[in-house]
């Protein structure tokens, strides 16, 4: 059974600063998805990673994903307040159903 | 805006009852998927139909249902309801294979 962590669980951080969120997963899968909550809102997609090695960037997001350590990183470069949410990693699982990680909430301070 | 439309957006009812959640798929979308968001469990797979035919199935419980209709849209239908059963329900649509993409969602709230 496929299953996805993502830590940290919580993010509080100052405007400006780096940080990392991690996604792990334990089994074989080279389709991964980041997506971006609001509260009560609905998943806005971020990034999709199809292939080891892949890298993409959209403003100050950055993501990336090695298949073979079963690892996703969402850097976040000068955080600014508008970026706090609800992030999620998700591993798509045999091409029919998207397993989610438990959500990384940032929060960031100005 | 995703291009995937729910309704209603809200759901207040009591334990016991029975109710329809609906879902239209973006255009040309063959694939809807049913989630489930609640506090305890996570964001959690329900069910996938693709065309129609059920093509894929998670953590759904006996006491749900859900059907494709010709037309594409989906309904999702809970009985039994339980006050643990209050969440927020997704539905996703996609082309085969490719990424998803998610309605505003219904939020069913069980007293």
């Amino acid at each position: 059974e496929l299953k996805v962590e993502q830590n940290p669980l919580f993010l509080s951080m100052q405007e400006g600063k780096n940080y990392t969120i991690y996604c792990n997963y334990s089994t074989t899968s080279d389709r991964l998805y980041w997506y971006r909550q609001d509260p009560g809102k609905s998943l806005e997609s971020l990034f999709v990673l199809l292939s080891n090695g892949a890298v993409k960037q959209e403003g100050r997001l950055m993501a990336s994903l090695d298949t073979k350590a079963r690892l996703s990183t969402l850097h976040i470069t000068a955080a600014v307040h508008d970026l706090s949410a609800t992030y999620f990693c998700a591993v798509d699982e045999d091409g029919n159903k998207l397993v989610f990680g438990a959500g990384t909430i940032l929060r960031v301070k100005s | 805006d995703s291009g995937v439309t729910q309704t209603p957006k809200h759901l207040i009812t009591a334990t016991g009852q029975r109710v329809t959640l609906r879902c239209s798929p973006r255009s040309g979308d063959l694939s809807v998927y049913w989630y489930q968001q609640s506090l305890d469990q996570g964001l959690q797979f329900l069910i996938q139909y693709y065309n129609g035919e059920e093509r894929a199935k998670g953590n759904i419980l006996e006491r749900f249902s859900a059907q494709q209709f010709p037309d594409l849209h989906s309904e999702l239908n809970l009985s039994s309801l339980e006050l643990g059963d209050s969440a927020l329900y997704f539905c996703a649509s996609s082309p085969e294979g490719y990424e998803q993409y998610f309605g505003p969602g219904t939020r069913l709230t069980v007293t």
